[in-house]
């Protein structure tokens, strides 16, 4: 069973603080990783994708890639309040000749910004 | 442009009734994708779409459901004789490419009573 990981949370940081969303996957072929932001009663929305090793910027949100280790990472600088959601780690699995249409989603970390 | 569109948004039935979900993806996106998420919990594969073929059905959870997918682009996913325990979020998603990234529609909240 190839598997994604996540804490469940909750985590909770100050207004203006830096949050950190941690995701681990088994699939060591996995090569395409995505960050999902699902807040309470709708339906996920892409915050990033990352497909190399490193550090991928965009606004306020760093993903960071760690293949040797099988980690990707989500940094939010400057958390407001509505950045409170649950955050959804998502890798794609290489299934049987190579496919590798599917992702498999984390259960999802619960992130809350206090004011 | 417009994103994935799911209808109907809310579904209430009874036990034992049929229902009919549908998902409009966005246009040209040939990768297709149903989950289902219950209250609290992670999403769950059902099926999955390339053109109008479904090469990946394993996460059909039994034989009382079945999707299909006309002209590559809209899709139904049915549920015969539904049950409780089939009460969740279904959500479709779409992708222009397989295993590229996926655009979620805003779900149809089914509660079988």
């Amino acid at each position: 069973q190839k598997e994604v990981e996540q804490n469940s949370g909750p985590l909770s940081v100050p207004e203006g603080a830096i949050a950190s969303l941690n995701c681990t996957y088994s699939d060591r072929g996995s090569q395409s990783f995505f960050w999902y932001r699902q807040y309470s009663g709708k339906s996920p929305e892409l915050i990033m994708s990352i497909y190399s090793n490193g550090d991928k910027e965009d606004g306020r949100f760093t993903a960071q890639l760690n293949k040797a280790s099988q980690y990707v990472s989500l940094l939010i600088r400057d958390s407001q309040p509505s950045d409170s959601a649950t955050y959804l780690c998502a890798v794609n699995v290489v299934g049987s000749g190579g496919s590798n249409y599917k992702l498999t989603f984390g259960k999802g970390t619960l992130l809350t910004v206090n004011p | 442009g417009a994103g994935v569109s799911q209808s109907p948004s809310n579904k209430v039935t009874e036990k034992g009734k049929d229902v009919e979900l549908r998902c409009d993806p966005i246009s040209g996106h040939t990768a297709l994708y149903w989950y289902r998420q219950s209250l609290g919990q992670g999403l769950e594969f059902l099926i999955y779409f390339q053109g109008n073929s479904a090469p990946d059905k394993s996460g059909l959870p039994s034989d009382r459901f079945s999707a299909e997918r006309t002209g590559g682009s809209v899709s139904t996913l049915t549920i015969q004789r539904t049950q409780q325990e089939d009460s969740a979020v279904y959500l479709c998603a779409s992708s222009p490419l397989a295993g590229g990234t996926q655009y979620f529609g805003p779900g149809t909240r089914l509660t079988v009573l």
